[in-house]
């Protein structure tokens, strides 16, 4: 079945550094790829997406490339602010078995220091 | 626009009672779904809705849990008897319509069962 499988955490960096959060996937069909993103006591926003292969999702600074070849959608920013501190959740949303449900990684917890 | 409303905030119980929680997506939204995120992990889909039918229950303990979106509007999660496994936050989320678009949060409710 499908599953999207991130980095532990937690991250903790300096702020300015720059930020990679690893994610893969496996899924059956072709799937749409997301990074959401969770503040202390608040729901999950969506962050970015990418919904084929080789497109770039980006937002606020961040950004992720759909790579089939390796079925991989790392997230990346040039400089974390502490504003930052957040976790974060890669996940799938396929629609090959009809409705389009979405699958989330465990998350990756980063903190960053000023 | 408005976001998912979701209500109650918190909530404690004690085992073997039950719960009821709500959720008003964002106006206009076909597709809505009920989470369940346990502390650490990342959200597991319980439940989703296609405007009042149901599109995925497969992970959803019938015999504990039941949801309706009878109007295709909002939607009542409901637990009886609950565990204390059940102790988790509850996430309503909603989307355009079945496809790729991303989901739309609501914050949450804390639910504790002592």
């Amino acid at each position: 079945g499908n599953s999207v499988t991130q980095m532990e955490g937690p991250v903790t960096l300096s702020e300015e550094a720059f930020l990679t959060i690893n994610c893969t996937y496996t899924a059956t069909g072709y799937p749409s790829l997301f990074w959401y993103v969770q503040y202390p006591g608040e729901g999950l926003q969506l962050l970015l997406k990418a919904t084929k292969a080789d497109d770039k999702g980006s937002n606020k600074g961040f950004e992720a490339t759909y790579r089939k070849e390796t079925t991989s959608f790392h997230l990346e920013k040039g400089s974390v602010q502490v504003s930052d501190s957040a976790v974060y959740f890669c996940a799938l949303s396929d629609g090959s078995t009809g409705g389009f449900k979405t699958i989330f990684g465990a998350g990756t917890r980063l903190f960053v220091k000023a | 626009e408005a976001g998912v409303a979701q209500s109650p905030r918190y909530k404690i119980i004690e085992k073997r009672q039950s719960v009821a929680f709500w959720c008003n997506p964002i106006s206009g939204h076909a597709t809505l779904y009920w989470y369940q995120q346990i502390l650490g992990q990342g959200p597991k889909l319980l439940i989703q809705f296609q405007n009042n039918g149901v599109v995925d229950d497969s992970q959803l303990p019938k015999d504990r849990f039941s949801a309706e979106r009878l109007k295709g509007v909002d939607s009542t999660l409901k637990i009886q008897p609950a565990k204390l496994e059940d102790s988790a936050v509850y996430l309503c989320a909603s989307s355009l319509d079945l496809g790729p678009y991303g989901y739309t949060f609501g914050s949450g409710t804390r639910l504790t069962v002592v």
